[in-house]
């Protein structure tokens, strides 16, 4: 079984500072996929960044990095330069990609972020 | 291209009631999966099918049934609805690379 840990339940962040949203992981399974997700307050799920457990380079998407560090099982969001669109809550979610468990992804509870101007 | 969508976006039961949701995707992926998102949480698999006529429970199966006739829709049954079940349920697809999950805009369910 996997488990998703997001230890930040809200967070209030100057505008145009950078941000770092925390999430832990426990897996027993060897291949795993990491995502983050941004959920507005209008409730859609928006996806923002993956990493593999087998990627060399830490994954980025613009103004998103994702600083994963496998031996700590930590998987933590940056945001650069952040904006009062970024204004949201944050999962964390995972998935094992070994074959014989369940698929779908294994989501944390998340953290709302906030934005102040 | 319509991506994932999601019927119907609200309703509102009365406890022992059944409905059914439904998932629509035309992206021809073999994989779809069902959430549910309660306050404070982050979603939980409730089911999902990795291919037409086939479908597997999750890790919050109980009181939902669903079927997956034609590969481009998944269905989410509740046969008796309980106040538990008040939640918001969102749809997912994904094709054969294990690094997406395309979700639907969700379904908020109320049951009283």
């Amino acid at each position: 079984a996997q488990k998703i840990t997001q230890t930040q339940p809200g967070m209030f962040v100057q505008e145009k500072e950078a941000v770092t949203l925390d999430c832990t992981y426990d897996t027993s399974d060897p291949s795993y996929g990491l995502f983050w997700y941004k959920q507005p307050s209008s409730g859609e799920m928006i996806f923002l960044i993956y990493q593999g457990s087998y990627d060399q380079q830490n994954a980025t998407e613009g103004r998103y990095s994702l600083n994963f560090q496998k031996a700590r099982k930590s998987a933590n969001l940056v945001i650069s330069a952040s904006q009062l669109g970024d204004s949201a809550m944050y999962f964390c979610a995972m998935r094992a990609l070994s074959r014989g468990g369940a698929d779908g992804l294994t989501f944390g509870k998340g953290t709302h972020l906030i934005i102040q101007p | 291209n319509a991506g994932v969508t999601q019927t119907p976006k609200f309703r509102v039961l009365k406890t022992g009631q059944s409905m059914t949701l439904l998932c629509a995707q035309d992206m021809n992926h073999e994989y779809m999966y069902w959430y549910r998102q309660d306050p404070g949480m982050g979603l939980r698999l409730i089911h999902y099918s990795v291919g037409e006529g086939t479908t597997a429970k999750g890790e919050v199966p109980d009181g939902y049934n669903v079927s997956r006739l034609k590969k481009q829709n998944f269905l989410l049954g509740l046969e008796s609805a309980a106040p538990s079940q008040t939640s918001v349920y969102f749809c997912a697809t994904r094709g054969p690379s294990y690094n997406e999950q395309f979700f639907g805009p969700g379904t908020r369910l109320t049951v009283l």
